[in-house]
């Protein structure tokens, strides 16, 4: 299948901005997809972007989207405690040929220290 | 809506034995998807069901592994014999279409399953 890379680990203070990055491979990936996994959880969808879009802004999560690239990033202002979490990035190209089904990436373990 | 609803939450068992997870899928939704998660290989996509309909079993990783989706409010991922190679986090997750669109997948709390 298509990869889907992000880096394994990141810390940051309380209050400071988050930025976790992901590379994707599949060009035609039509939707982009930011999850949390807190422990013992399931994936909890944070937010989206289609692919036509290059930003998308949600309250405290900023998702950017450089398609030529294939880099997707989520910024996440004033990073709390209780933001420490695994996050994923998935794309699916939603197609009959690709198929319909979200591929993950291994997720960034996110720790905000006090 | 009381979510995807997966059980058991933890389930232990010896080498050999017959595992059976359960999923309920948030009524309504038409698609349906087992996940395995490990720290190795991440999240892997076994099979999913579009209206009860096995339409992608290309992950399942092997004849030991079967799933069944008799109707639309019930799943099942059987492991026969299980394995300690099997152990993992077993997800279930559902969508209203068959495309994950703008709305995503609802993922259940996930199955621990241990094999000794």
């Amino acid at each position: 299948g298509e990869d889907v890379e992000q880096s394994l680990f990141l810390s940051v203070r309380e209050g400071d901005s988050s930025v976790i990055n992901c590379t994707y491979t599949d060009s035609s990936s039509t939707y982009l997809y930011w999850y949390k996994q807190e422990p013992g959880a399931g994936l909890q969808l944070l937010t989206y972007i289609f692919s036509n879009m290059d930003m998308k802004q949600d309250q405290r999560l900023t998702v950017l989207l450089n398609k030529k690239d294939k880099h997707l990033s989520l910024r996440i202002a004033d990073t709390q405690t209780g933001d420490s979490a695994i996050y994923f990035c998935a794309e699916t190209p939603e197609n009959s040929n690709s198929g319909y089904a979200l591929n993950f990436g291994k997720g960034t373990s996110l720790l905000v220290t006090p | 809506d009381a979510g995807v609803i997966q059980s058991p939450r933890h389930e232990v068992t010896e080498m050999g034995q017959e595992v059976t997870l359960r999923c309920k899928p948030i009524s309504g939704h038409n698609s349906l998807f087992w996940y395995r998660q490990t720290m190795m290989r991440g999240l892997e996509l076994l099979i999913y069901f579009n209206n009860n309909v096995p339409i992608d079993d290309s992950g399942m990783p092997e004849d030991r592994f079967s799933a069944k989706m008799p109707n639309a409010s019930f799943s099942t991922l059987k492991i026969q014999p299980s394995e300690p190679r099997d152990s993992a986090v077993y997800f279930c997750a559902s969508s209203p279409r068959e495309g994950a669109g703008g709305y995503g997948y609802t993922f259940g709390s996930g199955t621990r399953l241990t094999v000794v």
